[in-house]
């Protein structure tokens, strides 16, 4: 089974500085997608940056890139200027390409952008 | 276009009650997710419905269930609900099994009194 880990529970960031968000994952499978959501106080999940497995070049949108690690199952984000609106809940996930149509999430991250 | 759109937002019921709970995708979307949000548990995965079809599902008791109309609008009944119950339920749409993003809705935040 797959299992995403996050192990910082709370993070803070002055506003545009830089942060990184940690997330680990553990699968037996060679091809899958990895995700970053935020999640802000109106709860809707929105899709941050996205993954692929067999790209060995690591996913950038804007201020956001990540650095993915395949062999050591480590998947981070970076968010570099950081804004007011970037304060949010940060969920790292991860989706079977082959199996199941369901992606599984870490316990999240609460990232807090200080004025 | 129009997002995913659950409804009610909110919702309050009582110990041993049922509730249904509606997901509208995005336009063109067939495969509707459910996802169950606890402060407990995080984001578990509840099933998901492909044109009409149960194609996957999550470790919840039979005390959920779901079905999926031709329209691709998804509904999740919760019956003989407890209190740990309470939960924000997610919906997520996506065109196809082959597609990886999933557009999510603003949730629908379920008390079980």
């Amino acid at each position: 089974a797959q299992t995403v880990t996050q192990s910082q529970p709370e993070m803070s960031v002055q506003e545009a500085e830089t942060v990184t968000l940690s997330c680990t994952y553990d699968t037996s499978e060679n091809n899958y997608y990895l995700f970053w959501y935020k999640q802000p106080p109106s709860r809707q999940m929105i899709l941050v940056i996205r993954q692929e497995a067999y790209k060995q070049q690591n996913a950038t949108e804007n201020r956001f890139s990540v650095n993915f690690q395949k062999a050591a199952k480590s998947f981070s984000l970076k968010i570099s200027d950081s804004q007011l609106g970037d304060t949010a809940m940060y969920f790292c996930a991860f989706k079977s390409i082959s199996g199941a149509n369901n992606l599984f999430f870490g316990t999240g991250t609460r990232l807090t952008v200080i004025p | 276009k129009a997002g995913v759109t659950q409804t009610p937002r909110y919702l309050i019921k009582t110990r041993g009650q049922q509730v249904t709970l509606s997901c509208s995708p995005i336009s063109g979307h067939r495969s509707v997710s459910w996802y169950q949000q606890t402060p407990g548990q995080g984001l578990q995965f509840l099933f998901e419905y492909f044109s009409e079809t149960q194609r996957n599902k999550g470790n919840f008791p039979g005390r959920f269930s779901g079905r999926q109309f031709s329209n691709s609008r998804s509904e999740m009944n919760v019956s003989t609900l407890e209190l740990g119950d309470s939960a924000l339920y997610l919906c997520a749409s996506s065109l196809a099994q082959e597609v990886t993003e999933a557009f999510f809705g603003q949730g629908t935040r379920l008390t079980v009194v």
